[in-house]
């Protein structure tokens, strides 16, 4: 079935270094991919998505892009801030079921100043 | 109004207790969602509706039971819970899965 890897955490960064978190995926047809993050004690929120191959979403400073070829979706910023200390989940929404959000297990993003 | 309210925050109820989740939407949308996270886990789907239909049931058992009563409003009934259930219960809804609206979810303990 349809399924996301996302790499295991923590990740902890000093303040203004460069993240990746490495998502890959599996499914058939065209997905939609996205990236959501949940701060402490809250529900997720909606960071950027991509709906077909070779968009690249943005928001907030973080960038990925949707790459059919290595069935990834890898997350990046330029220089993190503490604010941005969160989890980060990589999701797919199946071609064949456009109600299903299928997530990845979760990456935690740790940021000291 | 962005926001999807659910109610109560938090609560903690015995095996044998009955108890409802609440959620409220009023931004339209077509599509409500009932997830459940573990700690340190990803939501897992439970519950889908379209249109105030039943569009989505991963297997869940039966002493979860949703009901929609109307195109804002979407419940979760519990009954007879384990203490394996106790999680975080998130609501969302939208439009479709482009983008969900998440709530700030309902703490569940069962004892």
């Amino acid at each position: 079935g349809d399924s996301v890897t996302q790499m295991e955490g923590p990740v902890t960064l000093s303040e203004e270094a460069f993240l990746t978190i490495n998502c890959t995926y599996t499914a058939t047809g065209y997905p939609s991919l996205f990236w959501y993050v949940q701060y402490p004690g809250e529900g997720l929120q909606l960071l950027l998505k991509a709906t077909k191959a070779d968009d690249k979403g943005s928001n907030k400073g973080f960038e990925a892009t949707y790459r059919k070829e290595t069935t990834s979706f890898h997350l990046e910023k330029g220089s993190v801030q503490v604010s941005d200390s969160a989890v980060y989940f990589c999701a797919l929404s199946p071609s064949s079921n456009t109600d299903k959000l299928i997530f990845g297990t979760g990456t935690r993003l740790q940021v000291f100043p | 109004d962005t926001e999807v309210t659910q109610t109560p925050k938090h609560l903690v109820m015995g095996m044998t207790n009955k108890k409802s989740l609440k959620c409220e939407q009023h931004m339209g949308h077509r599509a409500m969602y009932w997830y459940k996270q573990k700690a340190k886990k990803p939501p897992e789907l439970m519950f889908v509706y379209s249109y105030e239909k039943l569009s989505i049931n991963e297997s869940v058992p039966s002493r979860f039971s949703p009901e929609c009563p109307n195109s804002s409003l979407l419940n979760l009934h519990l009954h007879a819970l384990q203490p394996e259930d106790s999680a975080l219960y998130l609501c969302a809804s939208s439009q479709g899965a482009e983008k969900l609206f998440f709530g700030s979810g309902t703490q569940l303990s069962v004892l």
